[in-house]
C-alpha cells in the first residue's frame, strides 16, 4: 500500500541554520504531496502541498519539490527562527487531485531551533 | 470564523468501558475524517465521510471501533470495551469538498485507557 517516509528526529538546530527534513513516498499512480505543521500545543496545519510532479510547494520560507524519479519530497529552508519549532508530518493523498480522500502520513520530525 | 472543534479535549477512562468523541467540522464542510495519533504507529486514518456517500471505514483497527455523522454535519467516533492500547489523540478534520486539497484540523480528544 501507500507510505511514507521521513527522517527521523528529533533534530536540533541554531537558529539561521540550514534545515533539510527527507521525506520518500511509496505509492501507486499520482499523489499529491503535503507538508503538514503541528506548533506545540496546536493542531495540525497545512504548510505547503505539490499536485504534480515538479512542482514546487512554498510557503513561510520553507520549499520541497515533488520529484518523481526520486519519489522524494524533502522540506527546506534557508534560515530557520525559533519560531520554527514544531513537528513536521510529511504526507500523500492517493489520488492525483488531491482529492479529498485519507491522508497518509510519515512519522514526524521534530524540529526544535536555539537561539 | 469557527475552525473544526473537538470534544472532550482529554478524556480518562477504565479498561473494558464505552467511549463518544465528538467533532464539530467547519460549517459547510462536506468531507470529515477521523484519525488517530498515537506514539508508536504515528498519524493512522480511521475514517472518511463525504457527503451522503457511504464513509470509507477501511482505517478503523477492530469492530470495537465506529463512527457516525448525524445531518452530514457532526460525528461522533464511538469505542467500545476500550484498551489499553487504543490510549492515543483522536484527531478529526473537514475539508471542503472531494477535491479540496487541504484538511483542516482539530485540536484533538487525548484519550487515555487506565
Amino acid at each position: 500500500g501507500d507510505s511514507v517516509t521521513q527522517m527521523e528526529g528529533p533534530v536540533t538546530l541554531s537558529e539561521e541554520a540550514f534545515l533539510t527534513i527527507n521525506c520518500t513516498y511509496t505509492a501507486t499512480g499520482y499523489p499529491s504531496l503535503f507538508w503538514y505543521v503541528q506548533y506545540p500545543g496546536e493542531g495540525l496545519q497545512l504548510l505547503l502541498k505539490a499536485t504534480k510532479a515538479d512542482d514546487k510547494g512554498s510557503n513561510k520560507g520553507f520549499e520541497a519539490t515533488y520529484r518523481k524519479e526520486t519519489t522524494s519530497f524533502h522540506l527546506e529552508k534557508g534560515s530557520v527562527q525559533v519560531s520554527d519549532s514544531a513537528v513536521y508530518f510529511c504526507a500523500l493523498s492517493p489520488r492525483s487531485g488531491g482529492g479529498s480522500e485519507k491522508l497518509v502520513f510519515g512519522k514526524g520530525t521534530k524540529l526544535t531551533v536555539n537561539p | 470564523g469557527a475552525g473544526v472543534s473537538q470534544s472532550p479535549s482529554n478524556k480518562v477512562t477504565e479498561k473494558g468501558k464505552d467511549v463518544e468523541l465528538r467533532c464539530d467540522p467547519i460549517s459547510g464542510h462536506t468531507a470529515l475524517y477521523w484519525y488517530r495519533q498515537s506514539l508508536g504507529q504515528g498519524l493512522e486514518f480511521l475514517i472518511y465521510f463525504q457527503g451522503n456517500s457511504a464513509p470509507d471505514k477501511s482505517g478503523l483497527p477492530s469492530d470495537r471501533f465506529s463512527a457516525e455523522r448525524t445531518g452530514g454535519s457532526v460525528s461522533t467516533l464511538t469505542i467500545q470495551r476500550t484498551q489499553q492500547e487504543d490510549s492515543a489523540v483522536y484527531l478529526c478534520a473537514s475539508s471542503t469538498d472531494r477535491n479540496s486539497y487541504e484538511q483542516y484540523f482539530g485540536p484533538g480528544t487525548r484519550l487515555t485507557v487506565t
